[in-house]
């Protein structure tokens, strides 16, 4: 158990739908990153919240949002689902100048 | 922008050692990482270079050159668990402290 903890592990949703996907950062790491990783891809950086604000964007859609809460758990959703839009969403945690600590992942199928 | 190459496969002989390659260009330059990923899994933090030379951690060691954009990923005394993709990964600075990983290179270690 890495510490980070992402639910739900598995997502089954028609095209259209809209999904929230949720994690908890370790204790203590005021940091929470959102990746995207498709079939053989590498890790595509979504965003980045720090102690409740956001602080760096990468290529996320306009259908895709995210926050992270008072407690630290962050949200990200996504909306207007598309087949493409099927992949294993990572979040990670971090104390700034240290290594991330990725969760088990979310694992998006959208049919 | 940010540019992280490395190659897409390399493959190796149990007991040997391995040499995995990375260049990258950045505008804000704020570190460099080394993580292990398999197949369905969460990547998992091995090393991080900020300044130049050779950090090395058991079996593990990872080199940086700021001024070469150019690190390596050293894994000595081979074993089949190593099989596993190998993500490189720059910390930039500019903008919030996001972390853009590389494609990742695919390592097959064979008896």
């Amino acid at each position: 158990d890495s510490g980070v903890t992402q639910t739900p592990k598995h997502l089954i949703t028609a095209t259209g739908q809209r999904v929230t996907l949720r994690c908890s950062p370790r204790s203590g790491d005021l940091s929470v990153y959102w990746y995207q990783q498709s079939l053989d891809q590498g890790l595509q950086f979504l965003i980045q919240y720090y102690n409740g604000e956001e602080r760096a964007k990468g290529n996320i859609l306009e259908r895709f949002s995210a926050q992270q809460f008072p407690d630290l758990h962050s949200e990200l959703n996504l909306s207007s689902l598309e087949l493409g839009d099927s992949a294993l969403y990572f979040c990670a945690s971090s104390v700034e100048g240290l290594g991330y600590t990725f969760g088990s992942g979310t694992r998006l199928t959208v049919v | 922008g940010q540019n992280i190459d490395q190659p897409t496969e390399m493959t190796a002989t149990e007991g040997a050692i391995v040499q995995i390659n990375c260049t990258y260009q950045t505008s804000g330059f704020n570190g460099l990482f080394w993580y292990q990923q398999h197949a369905g899994e969460a990547p998992t933090f091995l090393s991080y270079n900020v300044l130049d030379g050779l950090e090395e951690k058991g079996r593990f060691s990872s080199f940086l050159s700021r001024s070469k954009g150019y690190s390596y990923l050293l894994l000595k005394e081979l074993q089949m668990k190593d099989s596993a993709s190998y993500l490189c990964a720059v910390r930039d600075g500019t903008g919030g402290f996001k972390t853009i990983f590389g494609a990742g290179t695919r390592l097959f270690v064979k008896a």
